[in-house]
């Protein structure tokens, strides 16, 4: 059963620290999406890859979050410095995309992120 | 970015039929849409997807009329373990508007 899985599930950090999540998309898939999770803003799309290339990263903050894909294998998203506001669970998910069809996404079960 | 508005809650009881609308006016000609599920402390997950008129699976089906400005979700006989928010949205390809949840409507059953 292929899934996205996601490091670390949990992480508390304190302002001003670098945080790194790191999600292993599914075998095979050509899309990979980050998006972030809040009470008060619901699910955003934070940036999102197709065959490793950045193809929209205009739901990041510029200045401290920077996404990228090493391999097929691995996606990172990077916060630094972090900042109490950052407190969020941040999903990945991928998809494979042919064409201009879009198909569903699967998502990974999250990283819950503190900043204190 | 095309617009989808969803009823914001919904309650039912265990064994009725549930139906979710969702209005989206500006829908493109091109557009697909997508329904996905989300439970508390998961990320959301597929549930079902069309075009136009109605599609069905084994877990739900879309109503699409002909203007295309509305769909429904239907879930027949709804148990206890369907609580969960439900997103409705509107695009083709990966484009940004394809990838906009919004607010969800959050259906609690009740047994």
């Amino acid at each position: 059963d292929a899934r996205v899985t996601q490091t670390p599930r949990h992480k508390v950090t304190e302002m001003g620290q670098e945080v790194t999540m790191r999600c292993q998309p599914i075998l095979g898939h050509n899309t990979v999406f980050w998006y972030r999770q809040t009470m008060m803003q619901g699910l955003e799309l934070l940036a999102y890859f197709r065959n490793r290339a950045p193809l929209d990263d205009s739901g990041m903050p510029k200045d401290r979050f920077s996404a990228e894909m090493p391999d097929a294998t691995l996606a990172t998203l990077k916060i630094q410095p972090s900042e109490p506001r950052d407190s969020a669970v941040y999903f990945c998910a991928s998809g494979l995309v042919l064409g201009q069809l879009y198909n569903e996404q699967f998502f990974g079960p999250g990283t819950r992120l503190t900043v204190l | 970015l095309a617009k989808t508005t969803q009823p914001i809650s919904m309650d039912s009881y265990e064994g009725q039929e549930v139906n979710i609308t969702c209005s989206h006016n500006n829908i493109a000609t091109n557009d697909y849409i997508t329904w996905y599920q989300q439970f508390p402390s998961q990320g959301p997950r597929f549930i079902i997807q069309g075009y136009k008129t109605k599609v069905t699976n084994e877990v739900a089906s879309l109503f699409i009329p002909a203007d295309r400005k509305s769909s429904t979700l239907s879930l027949p006989r709804v148990s206890l373990s369907d609580t969960a928010v439900y997103y409705c949205l509107v695009g083709r390809d990966t484009g940004r508007r394809a990838l906009t949840f919004g607010s969800g409507t959050r259906l609690q059953v009740q047994p």
